[in-house]
This record gives structure tokens, sequence and C-alpha cells, in this order.
């Protein structure tokens, strides 16, 4: 039973575009939605989060949007740049500290 | 150091054989949690500690998997009679406090390959 899905396993981008990264989950409990950024060899470094009763956060070139009636979120990066170059897992938690993770997606910025 | 360590990094075991794998968490960090990553799979939550208890261990795969934490400190998580299906990256990661969240800081993971 996955609870979040990532639907793309990669995607590619120019540098300087927009990434937009996606992710849909199933639990309506979820209190708050991350996202992690994760370089080989190395664990994931947390990136940025939303609660669930926001729509909404913005940190530098990331934004986090929340959409609960579509049960969707999704991580914007503007503009972005070669070292965004990395695997991005959305992850979500409900009360008890238990990360739920999705299966990653691999973004490959081009110069 | 400053970050989450994990030992070792690599791991070649032969079926059948158990294995140690250490963490050893930011130091002040209550809150300590063990993840596994199979090759082209997201994070699958094992088992999570507040302190040296474990209120969590729904994620922990069959009774060959088992984890001890000494106090506030290092964990363990040992798995017996390894199987080709406990191949994967072992991550563990610790935060401040349970409770309520808490940024959790993963370590760099061990490599465990079972033949």
């Amino acid at each position: 039973d996955q609870q979040v899905k990532q639907n793309s396993p990669s995607l590619s981008v120019q540098e300087g575009r927009i990434s937009i990264l996606n992710c849909d989950y199933t639990n309506s409990m979820f209190d708050y939605f991350l996202w992690y950024k994760k370089y080989p060899a190395e664990g994931p470094t947390f990136l940025i989060s939303i609660s669930s009763i926001k729509d909404k956060n913005e940190d530098g070139r990331f934004t986090v949007f929340l959409n609960k009636s579509a049960k969707h979120l999704s991580l914007h990066i503007v503009p972005s740049q070669p070292g965004d170059s990395a695997v991005y897992f959305c992850a979500a938690i409900q009360g008890a500290q238990k990360l739920v993770f999705g299966q990653g997606t691999r973004l490959t910025i081009n110069p | 150091g400053a970050g989450v360590s994990q030992s070792p990094s690599n791991k070649v075991t032969e079926k059948g054989k158990d294995v140690e794998l250490r963490c050893d968490p930011i130091s002040g960090h209550t809150a300590l949690y063990w993840y596994r990553q199979r090759l082209g799979q997201g994070l699958e939550f094992l088992i999570y500690f507040q302190g040296n208890s474990a209120p969590d261990k729904s994620g922990l795969p069959s009774d060959r998997f088992s984890a001890e934490r000494t106090g506030e400190s290092v964990s363990t998580l040992t798995i017996q009679r390894t199987q080709q299906e406990d191949s994967a990256v072992y991550l563990c990661a610790s935060s401040r406090a349970g409770g309520t969240y808490n940024e959790q800081f993963f370590g760099p993971g061990t490599r465990l390959t079972v033949l």
C-alpha cells in the first residue's frame, strides 16, 4: 500500500528553467509534507516542508504547493541550477515521527 | 562529528550470516529512526526509538530484524540469517525529540549486499 507516490522516476530540465516535481498521497491524516534531496552515497537532506493547514511555502528558489482536495503536492525550483541535480523524495508524516516516503524522482539539470 | 554517522559504509555478507549495523546519532537528539532503501524504491520505515525505548517497531519486516539503543546514544540494527532480499541501503536518522514534528537528519547509510 503506497501511501505516497511519485509517478515520475526521472525529470530532465534545462538550466535556468523551472523544475516541477510532483507527489500524490492517499492518507488525508498526514500532518506535514516534506521534500528531501539525496546525492549519491549520501543520506537524504531536508529541503522544505509544508504543514497540512497551508497551501504554499516558499524558501528562496524552492516553493512547495499543497492541494489537499486533490491530495497532491509539488515542488517548484526556479531557476534550476546544475547543483540541483539529485534524487528528490517526497515524504509525509502523521502524528508520531514515522516518515512515509515516495519512490523518488531523479532530477537532471542540463547546462 | 556534527552529523549522524553510520558504520560500516559497505557490508557484503553471505546468505544465512548475521550482520550488525551501527548508528551514532547527533549528540542531544533523543529520537532515532532506521529506514531502508531497496534498489529503485523509496525509503521504508523500520523502527523508531525515543530514548532507548521503541514505541514503533511496525516497519521491521520479520523477526530476523531487531534493533537496540543504548540510552540516547548509539543504536544497532541486527539482521539474523540474512537473505538476498535484505540487500539494501540502511539509513539511520535522528531528531531532537519525538511527539511533534522535528526535522530528521540522516546519516550516509550502510549498503548491505547479501550474496
